[in-house]
């Protein structure tokens, strides 16, 4: 098993620009989602989804959109990069239902200027 | 208003003593926490998870207790080595699947 898988891991945009970072995993795991991590921060969700079709907004989702179309890919898309959203990106995926630990992606390390 | 706080940001302990790390938070009522490790570059990697009804829970040098009264959970290394040198993370777990992390406390084991 791959677990989970995240491209790019570097990734430099220009104010405007738009964006998706890839994020797949291959454990059938209906549970994925998105954070970002700032530095000396810990993480903040952005969006989830519990299954295909299925999203919701976590505590940081202005400037982003998501969809689930497949159980393995969970992209994230920036519609228009602002420099606020400089920060690492990791994706995370988990068994659905309560109590079950998120396996996390590499990493994606965006800059904007 | 909601928050997480896990105790001063770096602690630095000598090889082979027990280290202590705390995760307090305030307005939230979490179904489970869990305790991540995080590496330089790296992305979390899971440790613990303890559940509201539980009290402790253990997986061979780690501990982690769980108090919803106090609103607090500790985790301990024993007999830590300088390969504990990481940043700990705790993380709220809530029925809906969400969770809510803190922001780290990074560890520094000397020899």
């Amino acid at each position: 098993n791959a677990g989970v898988t995240q491209t790019p891991k570097f990734q430099v945009l220009k104010t405007g620009q738009s964006m998706t970072l890839q994020c797949a995993q291959d454990m059938n795991h209906e549970y994925m989602s998105w954070y970002r991590q700032d530095p000396g921060m810990g993480l903040r969700l952005i969006h989830y989804s519990v299954g295909a079709g299925i999203t919701d907004q976590g505590e940081v989702p202005n400037g982003y959109n998501v969809s689930r179309s497949t159980t393995e890919d969970f992209p994230l898309r920036l519609l228009s990069a602002a420099p606020s959203q400089t920060s690492v990106y990791f994706c995370a995926s988990s068994k659905t239902g309560v109590h079950y630990e998120q396996y996390f992606g590499p990493g994606t390390r965006l800059t904007v200027t | 208003s909601q928050k997480i706080e896990q105790n001063s940001e770096a602690l630095n302990i000598q090889e082979g003593k027990t280290a202590t790390l705390t995760c307090n938070y305030t307005n939230y009522s979490p179904a489970y926490l869990q305790w991540y490790r995080q590496d330089p570059g790296r992305g979390p990697v899971f440790l613990l998870l303890i559940r509201e009804n539980e009290k402790e829970k253990r997986k061979e040098r780690l501990k982690v207790t769980f108090d919803t009264t106090l609103k607090q959970s500790l985790f301990h290394i024993t007999a830590s080595q300088p390969a504990d040198s990481a940043t700990y993370l705790c993380a709220l777990g809530f029925n809906a699947g969400k969770s809510t992390f803190g922001d780290g406390t990074t560890l520094t084991v000397k020899p």
